[in-house]
């Protein structure tokens, strides 16, 4: 399994442009979510998905569109792209099964640089 | 509502010094919680959770956790450091009653030294 990918790892914006990060995992998981890591403040959660054809959103939305047309595929799309949004982004998937645990596999992150 | 809270940004100790990274939660629910860790330019890696199994949880690398109700806390430790435990380290507690959704402290960054 290749467990959680992203593509790209690295990209460079200019303020106003627009771009999709892509999320796949291969794990039938349930549940994906989507995080933005800030220097000393963690990662927040931008928008999740319980199930494909269902998503809702996470502390910190504005600025960001998602859909989930597949059990597989979680994009994050970027409409107007602004240098706040310079970031790292993690997507992540956790299963649906036994809600104790729902322990997150988290992909290897994107790189985003807003100019 | 849930909240993470990690004392100390930057954590040093020596090589075979005793690890100790501190996490206290907020939780209207009873909490479910998870120690990741995040290697330079890696994404991140569960080290352990605890899911109301048992108060001591072993993780992966020799860490280990404690839940206290009491003290509303959770602390990570690992009794002899090692070079390669440099990273950064995240407590998180799990939103609400759903996956999905985890509240991340601020991460502390432990350094090792030799």
């Amino acid at each position: 399994n290749a467990g959680v990918t992203q593509t790209p790892k690295f990209q460079v914006l200019k303020t106003g442009q627009s771009m999709t990060l892509q999320c796949a995992q291969d794990m039938n998981h349930e549940y994906m979510s989507w995080y933005r890591q800030d220097p000393g403040m963690g990662l927040r959660l931008i928008h999740y998905s319980v199930g494909a054809g269902i998503t809702d959103q996470g502390e910190v939305p504005n600025g960001y569109n998602v859909s989930r047309s597949t059990t597989e595929d979680f994009p994050l799309r970027l409409l107007l792209a602004a240098p706040s949004q310079t970031s790292v982004y993690f997507c992540a998937s956790s299963s649906g099964l036994a809600a104790s645990d729902n322990e997150q596999f988290f992909g290897p992150g994107t790189r985003l640089t807003v100019l | 509502a849930q909240s993470v809270t990690q004392l100390g940004s930057h954590v040093s100790v020596s090589e075979g010094a005793l690890v100790l990274l501190r996490c206290n939660y907020s939780s209207s629910v009873p909490p479910y919680l998870f120690w990741y860790v995040q290697y330079p330019n890696q994404g991140l890696q569960l080290l352990l959770k605890y899911t109301s199994a048992a108060t001591l949880v072993k993780g992966i690398n020799g860490f280990e956790a404690e839940f206290k109700k009491s003290e509303t806390s959770f602390h990570l430790t690992k009794p002899s450091a090692h070079m390669s435990d440099a990273a950064e380290y995240f407590c998180a507690v799990r939103k609400g009653n759903q996956g999905g959704k985890l509240i991340f402290g601020q991460g502390t960054e432990l350094s090792v030294k030799p």
